[in-house]
């Protein structure tokens, strides 16, 4: 089964403060691949990584930056140095190489950065 | 860039009525799915289409059917309207492989049913 957990339902943070969004996955498959993606108050879901099973190197850009642990079956996400425009919801997702071409979305995490 | 775009931002409609939801890609992508979006839900696949005229069940298709009888084009049809279905309906599409591949999402449409 696949499955992906995010156990933050809302945080707040104040700006400029870092804040790290929790990704938990369930799959049994040993190919695939786990996303970010932004929705902000516009609603249009905005993909922000792709990263795959077999690459466990944690990824940076810019403020953002992304920690794979395939040993807790984790992909968090944490934005340094928080800006009001983060405020968003936050969802992580997951496909796999048995699954066809679905994919396996989190709750979201609401993200409020409070000027 | 991927441009995912969906016929209407707001749609009100009344009970039983028949319910149109457009769709159209303009990357060449051999995916199409649809979603609808509910609070606390995330996000819930209704039907995906990996060519033309090809459609596969997502985890919930009851109500809802869809058609896609050219590449960039997929719709989703409510056949007769429910109040259960007021929800925000997102659009996205993909290349290739879909697993794979990220989905490039379009900007939803919120539909009321009253």
């Amino acid at each position: 089964a696949q499955k992906v957990t995010q156990a933050q339902t809302e945080i707040s943070v104040v700006e400029k403060e870092d804040v790290t969004l929790d990704c938990v996955y369930e799959t049994r498959d040993t190919t695939y691949y786990l996303f970010w993606y932004k929705q902000p108050p516009s609603g249009e879901l905005v993909f922000l990584i792709r990263r795959n099973s077999f690459d466990e190197q944690n990824e940076i850009s810019g403020r953002y930056s992304w920690n794979f642990q395939k040993s807790t079956s984790s992909f968090n996400f944490t934005i340094t140095a928080s800006q009001v425009v983060d405020s968003a919801v936050y969802f992580c997702a997951l496909s796999g190489a048995n699954t066809g071409n679905q994919f396996y979305f989190g709750t979201g995490t609401s993200l409020t950065v409070i000027p | 860039d991927v441009k995912v775009t969906q016929s209407s931002r707001y749609l009100v409609k009344r009970t039983g009525e028949k319910v149109f939801l457009e769709c159209v890609q303009d990357m060449d992508h051999e995916n199409m799915f649809w979603y609808r979006q509910d609070p606390g839900l995330g996000l819930r696949l209704i039907y995906f289409s990996y060519d033309v005229k090809m459609k596969e069940k997502g985890d919930i298709p009851e109500g809802y059917s869809v058609s896609r009888e050219k590449k960039e084009r997929f719709s989703l049809i409510l056949e007769s309207a429910s109040t259960s279905q007021t929800s925000m309906y997102l659009c996205a599409s993909s290349q290739g492989e879909g697993f794979a591949y990220e989905q490039y999402f379009g900007p939803g449409t919120r539909l009321t049913v009253t």
